[in-house]
């Protein structure tokens, strides 16, 4: 098993450009979550989704929109990047019965 | 929403001595409590974590204590070794249906001093 991938590694981004992350695990998991991760801030929640089909806010929503594509794919798009958005992003996945949740190797973005 | 405030942003303790980080939360629904290691450059991973109805959890060298009342809980590491040198967070967790909103601590820097 995989676990939890995502994609790219690593991206430069130019203010106002968009982009995709992309999310995806192989454990069967119903629950997805996207966290962004700032020095001295630790992870904060940007988006979730319970189950496939379902999004809900997070923390720090803000200039984010999600997709739940299906039971395996959970996609954070960025419309307009703006150089508050530099930081690196964590997918992450849940089972509702072990609750452990495991996470991506995570996205470095940088917003120039 | 939750609040989670994490102590001490570092610590640095000699090989073989203890560490102890502290943590509180806010909302008294919350009902678990995992803490995550974080190695440079990799991803958060699950170390030890408890449940509301459990007061304490030991896992070999590593141990949670849960205080419901006092809203805090804490991680002991006993008999610390180079390799415990991260950042740990924890966190604290609403488990409602069939999902999670897991609010993390800020992080503690660990470092192990041989």
């Amino acid at each position: 098993n995989a676990g939890v991938t995502q994609t790219p590694k690593f991206q430069v981004l130019k203010t106002g450009q968009s982009m995709t992350l992309q999310c995806a695990q192989d454990m069967n998991h119903n629950s997805m979550y996207w966290y962004r991760q700032d020095p001295g801030m630790g992870l904060r929640l940007i988006y979730y989704s319970a189950s496939e089909g379902t999004t809900d806010k997070g923390e720090v929503p803000n200039g984010y929109n999600v997709s739940r594509l299906n039971k395996r794919e959970f996609s954070l798009r960025l419309e307009s990047a703006a150089p508050s958005q530099t930081s690196v992003y964590f997918c992450a996945s849940s089972d509702v019965r072990v609750y452990e949740q495991y996470f991506g190797p995570g996205t470095r973005l940088t917003v120039t | 929403g939750e609040n989670v405030e994490q102590h001490p942003s570092t610590l640095s303790v000699q090989e073989g001595d203890s560490a102890v980080i502290k943590c509180t939360y806010s909302d008294s629904a919350s009902n678990y409590f995992p803490w995550y290691k974080q190695e440079l450059g990799k991803r958060p991973q699950l170390i030890i974590d408890i449940r509301s109805n459990v007061g304490e959890k030991k896992d070999q060298r590593i141990a949670v204590t849960l205080n419901k009342t006092a809203k805090h809980f804490s991680l002991h590491i006993t008999e610390t070794q180079p390799e415990d040198s991260a950042v740990y967070f924890c966190a604290a967790s609403l488990i409602s249906g069939g999902y999670q909103k897991v609010t993390f601590g800020t992080g503690t820097k660990l470092q192990v001093i041989p």
